[in-house]
């Protein structure tokens, strides 16, 4: 019974290169979101994804950041040109369909982007 | 402006005795509450909820306790182990908001002493 997966655990960019990160919800949830947490800080929503639709982007930078959750593979959130600002760790979660479990998200082990 | 407030960021504790955790929240409209522990270099784990319509929930060694006239929530730990050292942080969320979208508050790191 796996758990929320993500991948890479640890991810080095240089400036100006892309990020791509990788999730792969619990078996059985439909629901994907995307959270940052910098150094000393609270983790802070950024996505919120069902298959094949963004429900609610309203955290995400507006620039350089997106995110997909296609109807077959992982939900992807993808930086372009990544600066030392977007250095933090980036976790995933997952939460059923329906119901009041719905309101408990499961996360992944997280990525640690740095950037050079 | 943050919305959820944990204003102690370190706790110590001595092993079997109880760990009070605090939060605090500015907006009416969060409806349900969530308490997660977070060891270093892992993904926070899901711990224990509260609807807003109830004012305690409890499972073994957790209790959440809620004041919502006073927008405050507490965690209980009891007895506290050593395997409970952690960083622990209180969500909540807004229903109608239209998104499940988690606010959370910047954690309290908790030291239960052998």
């Amino acid at each position: 019974n796996a758990g929320v997966m993500q991948n890479p655990r640890h991810l080095v960019r240089r400036r100006g290169q892309e990020a791509r990160l990788r999730c792969s919800p619990m078996k059985g949830h439909s629901h994907v979101y995307w959270y940052r947490q910098l150094p000393e800080e609270g983790l802070k929503f950024m996505v919120y994804l069902q298959k094949e639709n963004i429900i609610d982007e309203s955290g995400m930078p507006k620039e350089r950041f997106s995110a997909e959750f296609p109807k077959e593979g992982p939900s992807i959130l993808r930086i372009q040109q990544v600066v030392r600002g977007d250095s933090a760790a980036y976790f995933c979660a997952s939460s059923p369909l329906l119901g009041q479990s719905s309101y408990e998200q499961y996360f992944g082990p997280g990525t640690r982007l740095t950037v050079t | 402006d943050q919305q959820v407030k944990q204003n102690s960021p370190s706790l110590s504790v001595q092993e079997g005795r109880i760990s009070i955790l605090n939060c605090d929240y500015t907006n009416s409209m969060f409806d349900y509450f969530l308490w997660y522990k977070k060891y270093p270099a892992e993904g926070p784990t899901f711990l224990i909820s509260i609807s807003s319509i109830k004012d305690k929930n409890e499972d073994g060694r957790f209790t959440v306790f809620l004041n919502k006239s006073a927008k405050h929530l507490s965690l209980h730990i009891v007895p506290s182990q050593p395997g409970d050292s952690a960083v622990y942080f209180c969500a909540a969320r807004d229903s109608g908001a239209g998104s499940y979208q988690l606010t959370f508050g910047k954690g309290t790191k908790l030291s239960v002493i052998p």
